[in-house]
């Protein structure tokens, strides 16, 4: 069956521009995260989703980082005003609950902010 | 909170030696403990997974980790590296809450295999 699906898979945006990252969750996952990758921060959780709520954004780095998930399915993370240190690559994950089961990623949308 | 450590930012090997990459975690409750590889420009797949019961858990591609719970240790191992074992290993540790089951990860071992 299909994975998690994220687009676009390269973003170059200018700075102060805002842009939108999209997943696509695995048929039936209830749950789904956002991570961020860079190289000075390595992995890092953004934001959880159960369902179409999200319990948890502790994540989060800014006010400018916003993200909703519809139809329990996919989600949108939104980054207004980017800067040069939000260049990174944004993974999204979904798994079936909350409990044990493993997350399975998607490959990543590398954001490059000139 | 919980954390996880990584010794060894870069590991080499040659070929069919034994591939060792540590990981010590940090928790307040017993913990689910993963790992993941991540080929160049792909994202994270999971080699294996501990959350209840037997200690040592065997994962695909011949690796296993055993859960050492006095040593809070959950080391990778595979007894014959290949060259496509090269890649980027993360150990990550979570922690069921009402938050979800978010992964708190190492910052990971690039593994090399040299022939």
């Amino acid at each position: 069956g299909a994975g998690v699906s994220q687009s676009p898979s390269n973003k170059v945006t200018e700075k102060g521009k805002d842009v939108e990252l999209r997943c696509d969750p695995i048929s039936g996952h209830t749950a789904l995260y956002w991570y961020r990758q860079s190289l000075g921060q390595g992995l890092e959780f953004l934001i959880y989703f159960q369902g179409n709520s999200a319990p948890d954004k502790s994540g989060l780095p800014s006010d400018r980082f916003s993200a909703e998930r519809t139809g329990g399915s996919v989600s949108t993370l939104t980054i207004q005003r980017t800067q040069q240190e939000d260049s990174a690559v944004y993974l999204c994950a979904s798994s079936f609950s909350q409990g044990g089961y493993e997350q399975y990623f998607g490959p990543g949308t590398r954001l490059t902010v000139t | 909170a919980q954390s996880v450590t990584q010794l060894g930012s870069h590991v080499s090997v040659s070929e069919g030696a034994l591939v060792l990459l540590r990981c010590n975690y940090s928790s307040s409750v017993p913990p689910y403990l993963f790992w993941y590889v991540q080929y160049p420009n792909q994202g994270l797949q999971l080699l294996l997974k501990y959350t209840t019961g037997a200690t040592l858990v065997k994962g695909i591609n011949g690796f296993e980790a055993e859960f050492k719970k006095s040593e809070t240790s959950f080391h990778l191992t595979k007894p014959s590296a290949h060259m496509s074992d090269a890649a980027e290993y993360f150990c990550a540790v979570s922690e069921l809450t009402g938050g979800g089951n978010k992964l708190t990860f190492g910052t990971g071992t690039q593994l090399k295999v040299e022939l």
